[in-house]
């Protein structure tokens, strides 16, 4: 039972590069997100959706895109990396409605 | 827009020592609130989870009660072991699937 499944779990890119971060879940869930983390910031929504071929802004959206053209997969993409994207990237899943998220391992990701 | 405040970290206690995390929300309607944990290099698990107003939480110990009229959601232990030393995290979620969470309060359990 894999849940949710992030790839890669590490990457280090140069300013300027681009690149798409995977997220898969094999649940059958509607929703689902893309989070950073940073040191005694929390966790800070970048994009969501609320189902297949939807996407809706979060709190940091900023620099990222999104794509969600099949429902298990949620794809992050920086287009043109920059130093202030450095964090650890997670994606999570939920039922519809109000129900709790299950998380992927994280992907580090660090930016010179 | 919806919010979630922990109280600040690091708490460091004795293990079989009480333990209360302080957590208050805003947001509009009827959210559901949770508390995730955090292992070192891990994503977060769900704790505990309270959908309606007066529900309680539980499990492994640790206990949660959704309060509307102060708009709190504290964690509670009564007795802390080392395995527990973590990140804790209170988040919300909406209906509409928006989800909001604190900054995490760090938990160190000595022996």
């Amino acid at each position: 039972n894999a849940g949710v499944t992030q790839t890669p779990k590490f990457r280090v890119l140069k300013t300027g590069q681009s690149m798409t971060l995977l997220c898969a879940q094999d649940m059958n869930h509607e929703y689902m997100y893309w989070y950073r983390q940073d040191p005694g910031m929390g966790l800070r929504l970048i994009h969501y959706s609320v189902g297949e071929g939807t996407t809706a802004k979060g709190e940091v959206p900023d620099g990222y895109n999104v794509s969600r053209l099949k429902k298990q997969n949620f794809l992050l993409g920086l287009e043109s990396a920059a130093p202030s994207q450095t964090s650890v990237y997670f994606c999570a899943s939920s039922p519809w409605g109000n129900q709790p998220q299950h998380f992927g391992d994280g992907t580090r990701l660090s930016i010179l | 827009g919806d919010s979630v405040t922990q109280m600040e970290g690091p708490v460091t206690l004795s293990e079989e020592a009480f333990l209360t995390i302080n957590c208050t929300y805003t947001a509009t309607g009827y959210p559901s609130l949770f508390w995730y944990v955090q292992y070192p290099g891990e994503g977060l698990q769900l704790l505990l989870k309270a959908t309606k107003a007066d529900d309680k939480g539980s499990n492994k110990g640790f206990e949660a009660t959704y309060r509307k009229e102060t708009t709190s959601f504290h964690l509670e232990k009564g007795s802390v072991q080392v395995s527990d030393s973590a990140v804790y995290f209170c988040a919300l979620k909406t209906n509409a699937g928006k989800s909001t969470f604190g900054d995490g309060t760090t938990l160190t359990v000595k022996p």
